[in-house]
């Protein structure tokens, strides 16, 4: 696709649900980056994939979030048992390689999570 | 672990003029530094990326110059217009080989027409 999609837009989940955000990167891109950012804050590190392998995953806040990217394109971040602290916007981003010093990050317009 | 620092916070300027945004690194050992804009609501659009070999980059009115030595590198927006309001947010790299940035917490402009 043209730009890094990402869906839901808006998620509204209760305490205790399980939510799965998706992402769509460029077609191509080697690099999956999820990112969570808070109100008001820069978006955090949550997690890193080249093609399928999950390379680094120091981000995740706590055993109840788990991503996967199964076929190097489409990757899925869940989150088990929402808590009303992971009330955030899940960004994603991809590119082009691994990290080459010209490479720019494209990010996707979000995902904004509501835990009540 | 890298530790970014944006300032200021908040910025609101009369349109036309000229300005400057701030930010500043910890680990120096970077291979580029990234600025990037936020709407409200929306995700991060790339607007220039400096490569650690480069001292600035340009692009129509914006220029972001990269001092390594001294941690610093700055965003300066020329005729400033009401569209330019948003988030300004830069993005210097962690140590491991990829991408993983770190972010500051950004400078909300707001130009007035």
């Amino acid at each position: 696709g043209a730009g890094v999609s990402q869906s839901p837009r808006y998620k509204v989940a209760k305490r205790g649900q399980d939510v799965a955000l998706r992402c769509d990167p460029i077609s191509g891109h080697v690099s999956l980056f999820w990112y969570q950012q808070a109100l008001g804050q820069g978006p955090e590190f949550l997690t890193y994939f080249q093609n399928e392998a999950q390379l680094d995953k120091s981000g995740l806040p706590s055993d109840r979030f788990f991503a996967e990217r199964p076929e190097g394109s489409v990757s899925t971040l869940k989150i088990q048992r929402t808590q009303q602290e992971d009330s955030a916007v899940y960004l994603c981003a991809s590119s082009f390689g691994q990290g080459a010093t010209n490479e720019k990050l494209f990010f996707g317009s979000g995902t904004q999570l509501s835990v009540l | 672990k890298q530790e970014v620092t944006q300032i200021p916070a908040a910025l609101s300027v009369p349109e036309g003029e000229n300005l400057v945004l701030n930010c500043s690194f910890t680990d120096s050992a970077i291979y580029n530094l990234q600025w990037f804009r936020q709407d409200p609501g929306k995700g991060l659009t790339s607007l220039l990326l400096i490569q650690s070999s480069q001292r600035e980059q340009t692009s129509g009115r914006l220029n972001a110059s990269l001092d390594k030595s001294s941690g610093r590198s700055t965003l300066y927006i020329a005729a400033s217009q009401p569209g330019d309001s948003a988030t300004y947010l830069c993005a210097a790299p962690n140590s491991g080989g990829y991408q993983k940035v770190t972010f500051g917490t950004g400078t909300k402009l707001q130009v007035i027409p």
